[in-house]
């Protein structure tokens, strides 16, 4: 759905950077979740946030990884000193309310060289 | 542990025949039901979605059957058109409990053939 806008669509970072993964959601949407997919998998779920809040972070890495939801501005998925491991698609969906019909950006494709 | 599974990684059907995607779940908590479809390099969009209370949901070409007792539901996609060649990927959450996220099924490349 061309409403949910990620930044950047392909990032190329070294082993050790930090890789910042932004994504915009539908207007009025207040309900943000982040995937990621592997290459030949399915999307696997990270994390739920509200407004300033993280609601669910199960599918989150205990470490390097972290993601907020400001009041104002994107969702942002941070991953510290990435590893060649962290080389996925990551796409980020919002919905109007929660566990309704979600809708997805475009992905952030991140290759860790 | 795949708690959604979609065993067939590929189907080919002529164009204007019915297409038949498949899902089977272990989870019997799951009460909703997503189908979502994914061209390359782009993010998937939803298609149809069905709710435990139901047994099926009809959507234009689209319709979305639940067998609870097997586990498992069904994508018909009648009739079938090229521009449906895609990856298509099953989802399924407890939203009655209060959980937020969708567990995928590992998907199914269709290819409609003209």
């Amino acid at each position: 759905n061309a409403g949910v806008m990620q930044n950047p669509r392909h990032l190329v970072r070294r082993r050790g950077q930090e890789a910042r993964l932004r994504c915009s959601p539908v207007k009025g949407h207040s309900h943000v979740y982040w995937y990621r997919q592997l290459p030949e998998e399915g999307l696997k779920f990270m994390v739920y946030l509200q407004k300033e809040n993280i609601i669910d972070e199960s599918g989150m890495p205990k470490e390097r990884f972290s993601a907020e939801f400001p009041k104002e501005g994107p969702s942002i998925l941070r991953i510290q000193q990435v590893v060649r491991g962290d080389s996925a698609a990551y796409f980020c969906a919002s919905s109007p309310l929660p566990n309704t019909e979600a809708f997805f950006g475009q992905g952030t494709r991140l290759t860790v060289v | 542990d795949q708690q959604v599974k979609q065993n067939s990684p590929s189907l080919s059907v002529q164009e204007g025949r019915i297409s038949i995607l498949n899902c089977d779940y272990t989870n019997s908590m799951f009460d909703y039901f997503l189908w979502y479809k994914k061209y390359p390099a782009e993010g998937p969009t939803f298609l149809i979605s069905i709710s435990s209370i139901k047994d099926k949901n009809e959507d234009g070409r689209f319709t979305v059957f639940l067998n609870k007792s097997a586990k498992h539901l069904s994508l018909h996609i009648v009739p079938s058109q090229p521009g449906d060649s895609a990856v298509y990927f099953c989802a399924a959450s407890e939203k009655g409990s209060g959980t937020y996220k969708y567990i995928f099924g590992t998907g199914t490349r269709l290819k409609v053939l003209a």
